[in-house]
C-alpha cells in the first residue's frame, strides 16, 4: 500500500490565485480529513469526509472547498488565496467507524502565498 | 477531549531507552491514550495506543498508570531516527469531525 499521498510537495501562489492540493488513500478509509499547521502550533482541522459524496466543515474551513467522489480521492481547494494561508497541509485517513484505530497521515504540502 | 501535561523536551543517548511521561488526570473511563510523533517536516506518525492495558507493538511500548491519569511511551533502544516531537492524545475511539489535538509535545533529542 502507498498508504496517504499528496501532491503537490511545495507550491507558491500569487494572492488572489487559485489551485487544489490532491490527497488519495489506497487503505479504503471511510474517513478523510484536511489540517493545517502553521510554524510553532498544532494541527488545526479544515474540512472531513465521512465517505464518499459527505463532506463538513471543521475548525478553520473559510477560503476552503472539498469534495468527495470517491472514496480514494479528497482534494483541497483554495478559492482565492491570501497570505495567511500559507500553511503546511496535511491530509490524513481512517477507517472512522468509531474503533480506537488510528489516522494515518500524508507527507504534507508546503504551500506559500506571496 | 482530556488535556495532556507533557515536559517540552527530553534528551537520550542512542541505543538507551527514552521514557516519554505523559499526565492526563482529567481523563474519562472511555477516553484512550494515543501517541504521535512528528519527525521534522513529516506528517505526524501513529506509534501506539492504549486503554487500560499496557501495550506493546513493533515501534514502542506504552505503560499506563492504574489509576490511568498518566502514561509512559517507552523507545525501547533509542535511534537517531527518532529525533521527532511526541505528542501524547486522550480521545474517545474514532469521531468523525473531531480533529486531533496535538498540544506541543516533548520534543525528544538522541544523540550519538
Amino acid at each position: 500500500n502507498a498508504g496517504v499521498t499528496q501532491t503537490p510537495k511545495f507550491q507558491v501562489l500569487k494572492t488572489g490565485q487559485s489551485m487544489t492540493l490532491q490527497c488519495a488513500q489506497d487503505m479504503n478509509h471511510e474517513y478523510m480529513s484536511w489540517y493545517r499547521q502553521d510554524p510553532g502550533m498544532g494541527l488545526r482541522l479544515i474540512h472531513y469526509s465521512v465517505g464518499a459524496g459527505i463532506t463538513d466543515q471543521g475548525e478553520v474551513p473559510n477560503g476552503y472547498n472539498v469534495s468527495r467522489s470517491t472514496t480514494e480521492d479528497f482534494p483541497l481547494r483554495l478559492l482565492s488565496a491570501a497570505p495567511s494561508q500559507t500553511s503546511v497541509y496535511f491530509c490524513a485517513s481512517s477507517f472512522g467507524d468509531g474503533r480506537a484505530d488510528t489516522q494515518y497521515f500524508g507527507p504534507g504540502t508546503r504551500l506559500t502565498v506571496l | 477531549d482530556a488535556k495532556t501535561t507533557q515536559p517540552p523536551s527530553m534528551d537520550c543517548a542512542e541505543g538507551r531507552a527514552a521514557n516519554l511521561p505523559c499526565n492526563h488526570s482529567t481523563i474519562s473511563g472511555n477516553e484512550y491514550v494515543y501517541w504521535y510523533r512528528q519527525i521534522h517536516s513529516q506528517g505526524p506518525q501513529y506509534i501506539i495506543h492504549g486503554l487500560k492495558n499496557n501495550e506493546t507493538n513493533e515501534m514502542a511500548s506504552l505503560i499506563i498508570t492504574e489509576d490511568r491519569k498518566s502514561s509512559t511511551l517507552i523507545l525501547p533502544h533509542a535511534t537517531l531516527r527518532d529525533t521527532a516531537v511526541y505528542y501524547c492524545i486522550v480521545r474517545v475511539g474514532e469521531q468523525a469531525g473531531t480533529a486531533l489535538i496535538f498540544g506541543k509535545g516533548t520534543t525528544l533529542s538522541v544523540s550519538s
